[in-house]
């Protein structure tokens, strides 16, 4: 089965300290990664797709990062606004009962404080 | 601008109702999905759509009901057979390409007492 676990569930950091979320998968031959930002009683926006190990991308104050075993989400000199909670999503691999579904992690509740 | 919308965004039942959550999308896109969330853990998903007139049961589709007749739309119906029905319910959206990333609506809170 398909699994997705973040760590920490809960970060508290001050303005400014820099930090890092992570997300392990076990799916091998991963699709699609995907990093998504949740605000209390929204829906989750997208920030990042990985596809490959190695892989980086960057959005202002973040920064995801690929390997072939987890994904990390590097926070740098976080501003209160940022306080949100990130999630992390995987694809189910082509071919098996899982294709086309999403599953994603449990989240990690990010509080910055100034 | 493309988005989104479901409605309403705060919804009470009462025990042993059917209640039906809109969800509309004008993003073009071929999937939708409906998804579950309930606090500590992830969204789980409980039914999805790759086209329309065709959908696939998700991990938790017991006690729920969809239709897929425009592309647009994708309602999801609460029936009285969900046993534990309060909860935050998520409707998306993405291209059917492999890799395309999900786009959320902003939720619907379903109390039912």
């Amino acid at each position: 089965e398909d699994q997705v676990t973040q760590s920490p569930e809960a970060l508290r950091l001050q303005e400014g300290e820099s930090s890092s979320l992570n997300c392990s998968y076990t799916v091998s031959g991963l699709r699609g990664l995907f990093w998504y930002r949740q605000d209390p009683g929204k829906g989750p926006e997208f920030l990042f797709t990985l596809y490959s190990a190695g892989e980086e991308k960057e959005k202002e104050r973040l920064k995801a990062t690929l390997t072939k075993k987890e994904s990390f989400l590097h926070i740098t000199a976080p501003k209160p606004e940022d306080s949100a909670t990130y999630l992390c999503a995987q694809f189910g691999r082509a071919g098996g009962t899982s294709y086309g579904k999403l599953t994603f992690g449990q989240g990690t509740i990010l509080t910055v404080h100034p | 601008d493309g988005g989104i919308t479901q409605s309403p965004k705060y919804l009470f039942r009462k025990e042993g109702q059917n209640v039906t959550l809109s969800c509309e999308q004008n993003l073009n896109h071929d999937a939708m999905y409906w998804y579950r969330q309930d606090p500590g853990q992830g969204l789980r998903l409980i039914y999805y759509s790759q086209i329309v007139n065709d959908f696939q049961k998700g991990d938790i589709a017991e006690g729920y009901s969809v239709s897929r007749e425009k592309k647009e739309s994708f309602p999801l119906t609460v029936t009285s057979a969900q046993k534990n029905p309060t909860a935050f319910y998520l409707c998306a959206s993405s291209m059917r390409r492999a890799n395309s990333p999900l786009h959320f609506g902003n939720g619907t809170r379903l109390t039912v007492t």
